[in-house]
């Protein structure tokens, strides 16, 4: 079965860099979020879209900005870069076909950033 | 928001049970529950909502008390591939988004 994809899978930067991080999900999935793991931590959800349009956000920095695409795709952008952005960063989609509550949402493998 | 998980870690042989608990300060709608391996992406397990449906995993079980805004997950005769790091997140009534846990660090030896 299909699955979310992530690209890049790694990514090294420099502080003050920009970086873009790239989810597609589940074919038919409309729903899709994006999260934050530091070493040894939960995810931290940042923010989603439903159908193309901002659903929630979290914890998401004003660097960082992000944007669902007519085919369902999602781009995280990352400005400013810190030192303490260097995290994993997930994707996960669900169907939508149900209230958000209700639903399984699922990971990709997510993109290991760095920053330098 | 975070709900507290407890215990933190665990140590299991194969073939033993272990309970995690995830405890919320916040009426809920539902809760998840996710097994996550090192460096991987967080899979899921179960899914509770409030009113006592389930659904998720066959060989796993789990609970949901909404008044005591609590849920367990049952792993019974563990296994090897058991070990990793299990999250709950909940759904808060009126939330738009799922909050995860502290997260159990289980570790299944032969």
């Amino acid at each position: 079965a299909a699955g979310v994809i992530q690209s890049p899978r790694h990514l090294i930067k420099e502080k003050r860099e920009t970086a873009t991080l790239k989810c597609y999900p589940i074919p038919r999935h409309d729903t899709v979020y994006w999260y934050q793991q530091g070493p040894g931590q939960d995810p931290q959800f940042l923010i989603s879209f439903y159908e193309k349009m901002q659903s929630d956000k979290g914890s998401i920095p004003d660097r960082f900005s992000a944007q669902q695409f007519s085919d369902y795709h999602s781009e995280l952008n990352m400005s400013s870069l810190e030192l303490g952005d260097s995290a994993l960063y997930f994707c996960a989609s669900s169907p939508g076909l149900a209230g958000e509550q209700e639903e399984t949402q699922y990971f990709g493998p997510g993109t290991r950033l760095l920053v330098l | 928001q975070q709900p507290v998980q407890s215990p933190q870690a665990v140590i299991l042989r194969e073939g033993e049970d272990a309970v995690i608990n995830c405890s919320s300060s916040k009426a809920l709608y539902s809760v998840h529950w996710y097994r996550q391996k090192h460096g991987e992406a967080p899979v899921f397990l179960m899914i509770l909502l409030k009113g006592g449906e389930q659904k998720g995993h066959e060989k796993i079980s789990a609970s949901f008390n909404e008044k005591k805004q609590q849920s367990s997950l049952y792993l019974t005769a563990s296994q090897l591939s058991y070990s990793g790091t299990y999250f709950c997140g909940t759904w808060g009534l009126g939330a738009n988004n799922l909050f995860f846990g502290t997260g159990t660090r289980l570790t299944v030896i032969p």
